[in-house]
Formats: C-alpha cells, structure tokens, sequence
C-alpha cells in the first residue's frame, strides 16, 4: 500500500525567510503532482513531476522530485504573505491517475 | 480554462436519508474522480472512472456508489447517510491526452450529516 507522508503538517514563518517542505513516499513512483489550497476553497495545480531529477519553479516555488529516494520537495524562497495556504503533495500509482495524496501542509506567513 | 462544477457548496442531511452529489466538467475529459477530504488525513479517494459506465473503486468506497451515465457528469450517492460521512467531498476529472494528466478540482461540498 502507498503511503505519501508530509513534513512538517504545520508550518508558521516569517516573510522573507526560505524553508523547504518534504514529501516523503512508500512505493516506486515516478509521477508526482503538488497542489495548493486555500481556505474554504478548491485544489490548484502547481507543478507535475514526471521523472527523476525533475525540477520545477513558479516564482518563489521550486519543486524537485528524486524517484530514487522517493522524495519530493517544495522550496520557499523569501516567503510573502500571499503564499498562505495548505499545500499537498500526490503520488501517482503506476500512471493510472490514483493519486495518494500526504496529509498536506498548513503554511502560514506572518509579516 | 477546466471547469469542474459540483452541485452544491454546503448540504446538510438527515442520517438514512439518500444523498446525490454532482459534478460536471466541460473539457470533454476521460478521467472523473470523488476523493473526500478531512482535516489531517488529506485526500481520500472514493470512487474513479475512466470512461462512461466505467466505475472503479478507490481507497474508501463504503457506503458509496456512483454513476456515470454521461461522459462529463459523474454522481456521488450516499445511499443511506450516516454521520461518519461528514466531510468534504471533492470532485476531479483529467484527461488521458495530456501528457501531465493533471486532475481539476471542483470547488468541493461541504456536507453535514446529522
């Protein structure tokens, strides 16, 4: 059975520092997909990892997948207020679009 | 842009009673998923479909059934509620042609049952 394990579940920073969340996963995957959420609102895609050694970034998130540790991160860098939110990784079983998703992340950013 | 659109935001139920929850999505995707989702255990994967009147079972389908009768309509049934299935239920669909077959969420019902 897979399991998709995240640390740390809570999170509470200030603006500008950098930190790093990790996605810790139990079966051999190579397909993995970060989302953010809200409060009281709906999942938004932010990156899809396909293969080892993937790297993605969107402004101040960076992602990375290492199949072969199964791990995942998501980089802060010079966190802003606006990245509030609950972020959550998933791991896909063998490309059929099952998706374990960890217990996600509260993140909060004071000014 | 994906749209993803569920029935209702909040439903409130009786325990026993029928419960329907629907979901459309209008980029003519394959791929049609429930997950429920509770504080500290993420996502949870109910039911999922690949095609129409195709259904597979997820991690969690006790107590629930599905139907897909249309290719962008995807139902939830809580056949006789119980207050255990208070929760979040979200609803996703993707598409096999997209090389990142990425799954779009709906903006999720938040159903109370008493």
């Amino acid at each position: 059975e897979l399991k998709v394990e995240q640390n740390p579940l809570f999170l509470s920073m200030q603006e500008g520092k950098n930190y790093t969340i990790y996605c810790n996963y139990s079966t051999t995957s190579d397909r993995l997909y970060w989302y953010r959420q809200d409060p009281g609102k709906s999942l938004e895609s932010l990156f899809v990892l396909l293969s080892n050694g993937a790297v993605k970034q969107e402004g101040r998130l960076m992602a990375s997948l290492d199949t072969k540790a199964r791990l995942s991160t998501l980089h802060i860098t010079a966190a802003v207020h606006d990245l509030s939110a609950t972020y959550f990784c998933a791991v896909d079983i063998q490309g059929a679009q099952k998706l374990v998703f960890g217990q996600g992340t509260r993140l909060t950013i004071n000014p | 842009d994906v749209k993803v659109t569920q029935s209702s935001r909040y439903l409130v139920k009786r325990t026993g009673e029928k419960v329907f929850l629907e979901c459309v999505q209008d980029m003519d995707h394959e791929n049609m998923f429930w997950y429920r989702q509770d504080p500290g255990l993420g996502l949870r994967l109910i039911y999922f479909s690949y095609d129409v009147k195709m259904k597979e079972k997820g991690d969690i389908p006790e107590g629930y059934s599905v139907s897909r009768e249309k290719k962008e309509r995807f139902s939830l049934i809580l056949e006789s509620a119980s207050t255990n299935q208070t929760s979040m239920y979200l609803c996703a669909s993707s598409s096999w042609t997209s090389g990142r077959s990425t799954q779009y969420f709906g903006p999720g019902t938040r159903l109370t049952v008493l």
